[in-house]
């Protein structure tokens, strides 16, 4: 089965750090989000992208992150200047169509960002 | 507003059925998932609702009332394997954007 594949499993970061999380999606997807997971907390959405823009974005997504699609194949998500409360689990998800029609979203394994 | 609840923990017996809810307070939800997740991994799609009614697929279903703001997931002939967290999470009405439940964490006993 297709997977969204997520790079690195683990990052350490020291606070005020730039990282870059880096996402393959399926390959024939269109739809591309980030959610993140602060430990032992709920799944909370980030930003979706389609057609090379964003077209929805959370409060959490400020102007410390960015998203962006440099080639065919990779999404990444920039954050410029780490902050303590940005450790979570980040996840890439991907759909084929808009989720509401019925195209499911599949996440990949995640990135546990640790920023010290 | 778009809060999702469900329960926190449940626990069950090996080979039994369980249910767990999903109550929902929203506007412009345009459809139900349920995902599974063990400790430290990814969602994992488990069903999708956008009509009401039930939708069955093996071992798992899934019910929706929309009228309601209802929903459950039911697991049969539980496994060891189906202990984890289930999360309920309805798709915003941008269509783009899912919205979690806390999810409930299932702790499946021999």
């Amino acid at each position: 089965e297709p997977e969204v594949t997520q790079t690195p499993s683990h990052q350490v970061t020291q606070m005020g750090q730039e990282v870059i999380l880096r996402c393959v999606p399926i390959s024939n997807h269109l739809y591309f989000y980030w959610y993140r997971q602060i430990l032992g907390q709920k799944v909370e959405f980030l930003v979706s992208f389609y057609n090379n823009e964003i077209s929805e974005k959370s409060e959490i997504f400020d102007d410390q992150f960015s998203v962006e699609r440099p080639d065919g194949s990779n999404f990444t998500l920039k954050i410029r200047s780490t902050k303590l409360e940005d450790s979570a689990m980040y996840f890439c998800a991907s759909s084929e169509a808009q989720g509401g029609s019925g195209g499911h979203f599949t996440f990949g394994s995640g990135t546990r960002l640790t920023v010290v | 507003g778009q809060n999702i609840d469900q329960p926190t923990e449940m626990t069950a017996t090996e080979g039994a059925i369980v249910q767990i809810n999903c109550t929902y307070q929203t506007s412009g939800f345009n459809g139900l998932f349920w995902y599974q997740q063990h400790a430290g991994e990814a969602p994992t799609f488990l069903s999708y609702n956008v009509l009401d009614g039930l939708e069955e697929k093996g071992r798992f279903s899934s019910f929706l009332s929309r009228s309601k703001g209802y929903s459950y997931l039911l697991l049969k002939e539980l496994q060891m394997k189906d202990s984890a967290s289930y999360l309920c999470a309805g798709i915003s009405g941008g269509y783009n954007k899912l919205i979690f439940g806390a999810g409930t964490r299932l702790a499946v006993h021999p």
